[in-house]
């Protein structure tokens, strides 16, 4: 248990469907991540938040767009997915950008 | 570009064998650099890391790592390893531009 939680544990979901991914650290963190592990990829940064901003923005698709409403909560809002979208979802925090990440432990997301 | 290149992808070995894993990494400014694992079935957690001082670097469960600067490099000892061990190591760089970067991970199989 690192202190990050994120629900749901697994999620199906068709092409068509919206869905939202969530993450909550009461670690008194200030950046917040999100990554995404493929079975033949390396470990993919998404998006970086710090002080409820985000900084990071790796070219990823318009069809994924987080939200961080506070410092302790994320959130990844998912709409017209493709099959190639289906992987884990991990989420993670550190008390500033360079520090020690801590992850949760993951959304296990499928595609139909 | 910032990278890092873990040159095994996948390591076999039996218990009580030595391990060094390898990671090399390509930026030229300060760097904090980091192993993380991800146990079966677990989060990822870190293993060590090394912002600055001495370099070489311990962390849980017997793990060492030593940074080279004139080599870019930060591989991953221990010297002899357990069944427990088996899981998945990646290394990252945290530059101090705030760029982090994963390497692609090694998965280590120890034979009981």
């Amino acid at each position: 248990e690192t202190g990050v939680t994120q629900t749901p544990r697994h999620l199906v979901m068709g092409m068509t469907n919206k869905k939202s991914l969530k993450c909550e650290q009461h670690l008194g963190h200030n950046a917040m991540y999100w990554y995404k592990q493929s079975a033949k990829k390396p470990l993919e940064l998404m998006f970086v938040y710090s002080l409820e901003e985000r900084v990071e923005n790796n070219s990823v698709p318009s069809r994924f767009s987080p939200e961080c409403p506070n410092s302790s909560h994320l959130f990844l809002h998912l709409h017209t997915l493709q099959p190639e979208d289906s992987a884990l979802y991990l989420c993670a925090s550190s008390h500033h950008r360079a520090d020690t990440q801590y992850f949760g432990p993951g959304t296990r997301l499928t595609v139909l | 570009a910032q990278s890092v290149s873990q040159h095994n992808h996948h390591v076999i070995l039996s218990e009580a064998a030595s391990l060094e894993l390898g990671c090399n990494y390509s930026y030229g400014g300060t760097v904090n650099l980091f192993w993380y694992v991800q146990y079966p079935g677990q989060h990822l957690q870190l293993l060590l890391k090394y912002f600055s001082g001495d370099p070489l670097v311990k962390g849980i469960k017997g793990f060492e790592a030593e940074f080279i600067k004139s080599k870019f490099s930060f591989n991953l000892r221990k010297p002899s390893v357990q069944w427990s061990d088996t899981a998945e190591y990646f290394c990252a760089v945290n530059s101090r531009d705030d760029k982090i970067i994963f390497g692609k991970g090694t998965r280590l199989h120890i034979l009981p």
